[in-house]
């Protein structure tokens, strides 16, 4: 199974930081990676995928890039509401895989 | 709007069974790959199975694999998740979510709400 491996495990910003999470993969997955946003008690939301593609509907703040083992999710000026913990997924094989998330507390 | 929502969760002894179910409505569920994905209390999250459109193609973890089986009625709208021989480890949080239409890549557009497996001995 693909390997992912997500840091920082935590990190505390101010509203209005610019955040970033990396995510890599213990082998190559082209592009097919995915983020994900959940919130506590929530479902996971869907935010990128194919590494930089944004799903309908999320905010342009989120942008995520990277490629082959190596990718990141930036949060451009962190807003009261995406306090919350953050998955990446490699959708390249199966099984899915999942990094160990990271939480975004505020500071 | 799409809308998926399991049922079936609940409190099971060491070794039952549990069959899941998850309603889909607001698009073509007959035309969508569809997945189990699990979250234990407190942790990350597990892939558990995965099921073609048509029904014929199943996949699962093998944390699972001889002990669950996936299956799906695409004239009910349903996805289902038959739990046999259930360990303390199935003790979580089991989503039913929506694979991309064509199947690949394999991610997850959609979630439900979940439903909460209690394994106890």
């Amino acid at each position: 199974d693909i390997q992912m491996t997500q840091s920082p495990s935590s990190v505390s910003a101010f509203v209005g930081d610019r955040v970033t999470i990396t995510c890599r993969a213990s082998e190559g997955i082209a592009r097919w990676l995915s983020w994900y946003q959940q919130k506590p008690g929530k479902a996971p939301n869907l935010l990128i995928y194919a590494a930089s593609s944004l799903q309908s509907g999320v905010p342009s703040r989120f942008s995520g890039s990277g490629s082959g083992t190596d990718f990141t999710l930036t949060i451009s000026s962190l807003q009261a509401e995406d306090f919350a913990t953050y998955y990446c997924q490699q959708a390249n094989t199966l099984p899915p895989t999942f990094g160990g998330g990271t939480k975004v507390e505020i500071k | 709007e799409v809308q998926l929502v399991e049922s079936g969760g609940g409190l099971v002894q060491l070794g039952g069974a549990l069959r899941l179910s998850c309603a889909a409505s607001g698009f073509a569920f007959s035309s969508y790959e569809m997945n189990w994905v699990r979250q234990a209390p407190g942790k990350g999250l597990e892939w558990v199975s995965y099921i073609s459109s048509s029904g014929e193609t199943k996949f699962s973890a093998d944390s699972v694999k001889g002990r669950f089986t996936i299956s799906r009625d695409n004239a009910k709208d349903s996805l289902y998740l038959q739990m046999n021989s259930l360990r303390a480890e199935d003790t979580a949080f089991y989503y039913c979510a929506r694979g991309p239409l064509g199947g690949y890549p394999y991610y997850f557009d959609s979630w439900g709400q979940g439903t909460l497996v209690t394994v106890s001995s």
